[in-house]
């Protein structure tokens, strides 16, 4: 089973309908991430948190909203989705404890592929 | 600001050497990663610099230089897998926060 999962897959939704784009997580990393990925533009941080009460806007959070259920689920909320918002949207976690170790690198989930029409 | 640049695609032949190259502006440096991405697919990591030099991993090489705001990965005995989207990612700040600054990611064709 993969570590990081994401849910759905991909989905296709309307202008202005509200979205909601799930992340869970089985490697009991506390700190959790979500990118969007725009051809181009490369991977660009939305929201991340840091622990269930800790959570921080990226640099592209306008139009977004997250909530950190546990610790094993963070979710990205679209409130009213609009055509710009069509994107590959990437969930991803890593371990605070390993935060002095040599790399403790980011691993992601699959993706999910959002287009709104 | 921040900036990372790296070539947008570049084309190579089974069996050969391709090096890609990235240069990084940011206002932190805490270690600069490579991810390996295929289409459709979720970036894995690849290498991981944090001190000036070159890292060997099998037949993916790292190279690091801080002054320069340089790196780049080396990929020897290219094969057709390799065919993937490989992403420069430049961790800022400090004490241990892990905030990733990622460049456009340049597209690798590796052919026959």
């Amino acid at each position: 089973d993969a570590d990081v999962t994401q849910t759905p897959r991909n989905r296709i939704t309307k202008t202005g309908k509200r979205i909601m784009l799930e992340c869970s997580q089985t490697k009991g990393h506390d700190r959790m991430y979500w990118y969007r990925q725009d051809p181009g533009l490369g991977l660009r941080l939305i929201y991340y948190s840091f622990d269930v009460k800790d959570i921080n806007k990226g640099e592209i959070s306008d139009g977004y909203s997250v909530s950190r259920q546990a610790q094993a689920k963070f979710s990205l909320s679209l409130e009213s989705a609009i055509p710009n918002q069509t994107a590959l949207y990437f969930c991803a976690t890593s371990d605070s404890a390993l935060a002095g170790v040599y790399y403790n690198e980011q691993f992601f989930g699959p993706g999910t592929r959002l287009t709104v029409l | 600001g921040q900036n990372i640049d790296q070539p947008t695609e570049m084309t190579a032949t089974e069996g050969a050497i391709v090096q890609i190259n990235c240069t990084y502006q940011t206002s932190g440096f805490n270690g600069l990663f490579w991810y390996q991405q295929h289409a459709g697919e979720a970036p894995t990591f690849l290498s991981y610099n944090v001190l000036d030099g070159l890292e060997e991993k099998g037949r993916f090489s790292s190279f690091l230089s801080r002054s320069k705001g340089y790196s780049y990965l080396l990929l020897k005995e290219l094969q057709m897998k390799d065919s993937a989207s490989y992403l420069c990612a430049v961790r800022g700040g400090s004490g241990g926060y892990n905030k990733l600054i990622f460049g456009a990611g340049t597209r690798l064709a590796v052919h026959p």
